[in-house]
């Protein structure tokens, strides 16, 4: 499949313990952040979201929380499964028609 | 629900040869977005499309063009190709980016990869 990033941070983590995805944002003015997924050879799957007045937000195994002060967003992942691997990315909008991306994490779940 | 679909799926130029890259937006999504994704510079914004207008655009040369038709469908076209062209290139749509202070999400199709010989 395509090489997403060569040089990306990349977080390994035991299957079943939680894992813990970080990004700082570059916009103290952004408004809505959004995490997304991308696995070899697809595009980006939206994950969750979240509005600047929120602090946290929970799916289904997901949690994002939001810390504007320090312009901090962290995407957690509950009992990690192999199919979680992928590359992880959030993405900013400061209310513009662009979204800026952060440059990805990449996700190893270990056996 | 259809979701984003890209078209064609891989492609492969050679140097000085244009091309043209097609995104056809989940139903009822009037904003397409294209983005060029390579490993040295991750994901970087070319234009935003909503009812055949482009509204905002990234640092790209002009040889990057691109133009959406009254079906919300879009095109890009790159002319005068370079091997640094080599990239995915993704297309996302939203209902709208932004419209009465509230920020829409986008979804992203499966991209397009160009290689340039």
């Amino acid at each position: 499949g395509e090489s997403v990033g060569l040089h990306l941070p990349t977080l390994s983590v035991q299957e079943g313990d939680n894992s813990i995805i970080n990004c700082a944002y570059s916009n103290s003015a952004s408004d809505y952040f959004i995490w997304y997924k991308q696995e070899s050879g697809k595009g980006p799957q939206f994950i969750i979201d979240i509005r600047s007045n929120m602090d946290k937000r929970q799916g289904q195994r997901v949690t994002v929380l939001l810390n504007k002060t320090v312009k901090h967003l962290s995407l957690q992942i509950a009992a990690t499964q192999p199919g979680d691997s992928a590359v992880y990315f959030c993405a900013e909008n400061t209310g513009t028609y662009k979204y800026i991306f952060g440059t990805g994490t990449r996700l190893k779940v270990l056996a | 629900k259809a979701g984003v679909t890209q078209t064609p799926r891989y492609l492969i130029k050679t140097r000085g040869q244009q091309v043209t890259l097609s995104c056809s937006p989940i139903s009822g999504h009037r904003s397409v977005s294209w983005y060029q994704q390579t490993p040295g510079q991750g994901l970087q914004f070319l234009f935003e499309y909503f009812s055949e207008t482009q509204r905002n655009k990234g640092n790209f040369p002009g040889r990057f063009s691109g133009r959406q038709f009254s079906n919300s469908r879009s095109e890009m076209n790159v002319s005068t190709l370079e091997l640094g062209d080599s990239a995915l290139y993704l297309c996302a749509s939203s209902l709208e980016v932004v419209a009465g202070g509230l920020i829409y999400e986008q979804f992203f199709g499966p991209g397009t990869r160009l290689t340039v010989l």
